[in-house]
């Protein structure tokens, strides 16, 4: 019973590019969120989505990001015109029926941007 | 407003002693708490959680107190061992239920 799991673990973009971060749930899971990680600091939220639904994104910057949690397939994080502020840990998280119970997290994808 | 803090950012124990961490949390109407361990590279790991209908939850070598009145959360950890030296955090559902409100964390470190 895999985990979340989420690709590539280490990704170094140049400032203007795209960065892309894929998050598959835990089986089972319809619940999918994702959290920005700075160093030597918590976590903070940014988007919650079920299936082809985008329920809460209060925590996303309005400008550039972007995701979705398409009916097939992985949720998708994308950054666009990645700036050296968006180099960070992102982690998404998976729970089954109830939104934010029992929460499992992925190992994280960790963008550098140079 | 929502907000998740922890009383220290470091604490030191020996191997065997028994380590309590803390956390205190501002909204009163919050439902559910999760405590996570963090390594260092790795992903928060799940360790135990407690609804607000609760004031104590034990798991295996780990209790987590509950105590609304003062908006007080705690972390036991029974007999600690070197491989529970991680960062810990507690996190708060907020009040809509979307979203996990994070402390900074505390850094247990074990010495043998």
């Amino acid at each position: 019973n895999a985990g979340v799991m989420q690709n590539p673990r280490h990704l170094v973009r140049r400032r203007g590019q795209e960065a892309r971060l894929r998050c598959s749930p835990m089986k089972g899971h319809s619940h999918v969120y994702w959290y920005r990680q700075l160093p030597e600091e918590g976590l903070k939220f940014m988007v919650y989505l079920q299936k082809e639904n985008i329920i809460d994104e209060s925590g996303m910057p309005k400008e550039r990001f972007s995701a979705e949690f398409p009916k097939e397939g992985p949720s998708i994080l994308r950054i666009q015109q990645v700036v050296r502020g968006d180099s960070a840990a992102y982690f998404c998280a998976s729970s089954p029926t109830t939104a934010n119970t029992e929460a499992f997290f992925g190992q994280g994808t960790r963008l550098t941007v140079v | 407003g929502e907000s998740v803090g922890l009383h220290l950012p470091t604490l030191s124990v020996q191997e065997g002693d028994n380590s309590i961490i803390n956390c205190a949390y501002s909204n009163s109407a919050s439902d559910y708490f999760i405590w996570y361990k963090q390594e260092s590279g790795k992903g928060p790991q799940f360790i135990i959680d407690i609804r607000s209908n609760m004031d104590k939850r034990q798991g295996q070598r780990v209790t987590v107190l509950l105590n609304k009145t003062v908006k007080h959360l705690s972390l036991q950890i029974a007999a600690t061992q070197p491989g529970d030296s991680a960062v810990y955090f507690c996190a708060e559902r907020n009040q809509a239920g979307t979203a996990l409100i994070f402390g900074k964390g505390t850094t247990l470190s074990v010495s043998s």
